[in-house]
């Protein structure tokens, strides 16, 4: 059974650090890795999607790498702003399903 | 596009009632699912769609109905509410299986059930 591990479960940071949010997966068989945004109260937002024949994908100021043969994905925030302050969850696909991890709550302090 | 949309946004029931959850997307996608998220128990797929009139369970099915009756809609029903079901539910979308391509969320609906 494919599981997915976020580490820290938490992170604070003051503005304009660049962040850095692992994501961990114990199956290596995968098509894709899908990183996304949830704001308090809301739902998910997808930020990147990685396939599995690329080692990195950008956009703007988030920058997400894809190591599949350690199972591991990183998401790269640069210049952090208080904006960026929510909870950022990995997923993978397993068996017809996205498998999530717990996700990284994150707050940027200004 | 309005994406995936889902109504109501909050619910509150009574143990024993039943109701349904909407959700529909306008995107032309194959796939549709609904998750229930938790405090410590993360996103569970309850059940998933991959084409009108194609519906299979997912991690935690029991309690919970589903129809896709076309492409745009995918409605969950709970039979008999019971307190476990208070949750967050969040209905996905994309385009062919899940995994293959970008999952699209709705906002959520956000059950209390006394």
């Amino acid at each position: 059974k494919q599981e997915v591990t976020q580490i820290p479960a938490a992170l604070s940071v003051p503005e304009g650090e660049n962040l850095v949010l692992n994501c961990s997966f114990t199956d290596s068989a995968i098509y894709n890795l899908q990183w996304f945004r949830q704001d308090p109260g809301k739902g998910l937002t997808s930020l990147l999607l990685i396939q599995s024949s690329q080692r990195e994908q950008t956009s703007g100021r988030l920058n997400a790498s894809l190591d599949k043969s350690s199972g591991r994905s990183t998401l790269y925030i640069a210049a952090s702003q208080p904006g960026d302050s929510a909870t950022y969850l990995c997923a993978v696909p397993s068996w017809g399903k996205l498998q999530f991890g717990a996700g990284t709550q994150v707050v940027v302090t200004p | 596009n309005a994406g995936v949309t889902q109504t109501p946004k909050f619910q509150v029931l009574k143990t024993g009632q039943s109701m349904t959850l909407q959700c529909a997307q306008d995107m032309n996608h194959e796939y549709m699912s609904w998750y229930r998220q938790d405090p410590g128990m993360g996103l569970r797929l309850i059940h998933y769609s991959v084409g009108a009139g194609i519906t299979d369970q997912g991690e935690v099915p029991n309690g919970y109905n589903v129809s896709r009756s076309t492409t745009e809609d995918f409605p969950l029903r709970l039979l008999s509410a019971a307190p476990s079901q208070t949750s967050v539910y969040f209905c996905a979308s994309s385009y062919g299986l899940a995994g293959a391509n970008e999952q699209f969320f709705g906002p959520g609906t956000r059950l209390t059930v006394l």
